[in-house]
């Protein structure tokens, strides 16, 4: 256990459903972050929270929101996806934000598409 | 590209043997850092080293950095089944502030 969760684990949607991924970190970190992750494709970070604020945004579409209550929470908001989202969305914390803190990853949430 | 990149893609090797795998790098970096994966699970920190560093250990893992090659070695000792996974390295660019991850080093170990 790395002290982060994902909730749900495995999640099959239509193009035209509404669905929110939820990650909850048990660390105290003050940043969190979601990735997705595409067979034979390199990690791909998506948002970037510093507490609570969003420092980052990797070019995401729009049908992808996030959302950060708090500093231990944070959600993917889904809508009117496309087959080409079905992927492992992985997220993750650290202490600070910043290249020179170690990541602590949750398990991921296998998503398809159809 | 600012990612690293791993060699080799796969690496299949009998228990008890060793494993290296290789990571690179075009830009200059303050740190870099290597990470598991087990099949459909999150990923799990290794071990970090620093730009000034030149050699790590934790256990049966050793890493090695090469500034001047820009490249990374991450060394599996005496190899058990439980060792199955991907293996990617990260790094910290100087300037950025986020870690970007390579596409990763799937290593078998057959009992």
């Amino acid at each position: 256990e790395t002290g982060v969760t994902q909730t749900p684990r495995h999640l099959v949607m239509g193009m035209t459903n509404k669905k929110s991924l939820k990650c909850e970190q048990h660390l105290g970190h003050n940043a969190m972050y979601w990735y997705k992750q595409s067979a034979k494709k390199p990690l791909e970070l998506m948002f970037v929270y510093s507490l609570e604020e969003r420092v980052e945004n990797n070019s995401v579409p729009s049908r992808f929101s996030p959302e950060c209550p708090n500093s231990s929470h944070l959600f993917l908001h889904l809508h009117t996806l496309q087959p080409e989202d079905s992927a492992l969305y992985l997220c993750a914390s650290s202490l600070r934000q910043g290249a020179y803190n170690e990541q602590f990853f949750g398990p991921g949430t296998r998503l398809t598409v159809l | 590209s600012q990612q690293g990149e791993e060699d080799p893609q796969a690496l299949s090797i009998q228990e008890g043997e060793n494993a290296t795998m290789n990571c690179s790098y075009k830009t200059s970096i303050n740190n870099l850092q290597w990470y598991r994966q087990n099949s459909g699970r999150g990923l799990v920190h290794l071990i970090l080293i620093r730009s000034n560093e030149r050699e790590k250990h934790s256990g049966r893992l050793r890493v090695t950095l090469d500034t001047s090659k820009k490249s990374s070695s991450l060394l599996i000792t005496a190899s058990r089944a439980a060792d199955t996974a991907s293996y990617f390295c990260a790094t910290g660019f100087q300037g950025a502030q986020k870690l970007v991850f390579g596409q990763g080093t799937r290593l078998t170990i057959n009992p």
